[in-house]
């Protein structure tokens, strides 16, 4: 069935440093890809999409790429701050379905 | 629009009761999609309706969970008999959904269930 493998589980970043979470997806009639972030006890919510016909896409600190070549994308989140400490999610959808992945939980030092 | 509504917000039962958990999606919304959330098994998807229908249930783990939909603004997720396994936070999710195009989700606070 379909899969989306998300990496690292963990990651510890110094506050100001990059961040960069990967993810692999398995169905290739997936066409939209979000990233959501949660936060201790509160709800997943968006913080950024690409759909396939594109390659990559920026919002201030964050930003997406994308190769459906290889079936991966990714988060990257530049001059990290306390504040972005929370788990963060891909997805992969096609249709219908979305699929997430496993999670990373990202911990900003300050 | 108040976002997506779930009640209760917290359930404590024993098991073998029967749980109820309600979802009120975002008006307009097409698409409706719960979710079961645990530290072992992560984000769960357990069904979703588009336009107040059953698209997928392969997600639901057992006979003992039913869903339903009886309208565009109303969903619920039934667990009976429940076991202390099901012990997890809910989530409800809506997006517009409109004809297979992927559309965000938006999710509603959870519901955290606990089954002792």
């Amino acid at each position: 069935g379909e899969n989306v493998e998300q990496h690292p589980s963990t990651l510890s970043v110094q506050e100001g440093d990059s961040a960069v979470i990967k993810c692999t997806y398995s169905d290739s009639a997936s066409n939209y890809f979000p990233w959501y972030k949660q936060e201790l006890g509160k709800r997943p919510q968006l913080i950024i999409d690409i759909r396939s016909n594109v390659g990559e896409k920026k919002d201030q600190r964050i930003a997406v790429t994308l190769n459906k070549t290889a079936k991966h994308f990714s988060l990257h989140i530049t001059e990290t701050q306390p504040e972005d400490s929370a788990v963060y999610f891909c997805a992969a959808g096609g249709g219908f379905k979305t699929i997430f992945g496993a999670g990373t939980r990202l911990f900003v030092k300050a | 629009d108040a976002g997506v509504i779930q009640s209760p917000r917290h359930e404590v039962t024993e098991m073998g009761q029967e749980v109820t958990l309600r979802c009120k999606p975002i008006s307009g919304h097409n698409s409706l999609f719960w979710y079961r959330q645990t530290m072992m098994r992560g984000l769960e998807l357990l069904i979703y309706f588009n336009n107040n229908v059953p698209i997928d249930d392969s997600g639901m783990p057992e006979d003992r969970f039913s869903a339903k939909m009886p309208n565009a603004s109303f969903s619920t997720l039934k667990i009976q008999p429940s076991e202390p396994r099901d012990s997890a936070v809910y989530f409800c999710a809506s997006s517009l959904g409109s004809g297979g195009v992927q559309e965000t989700q938006y999710f509603g606070p959870g519901t955290r269930l606990l089954v002792l």
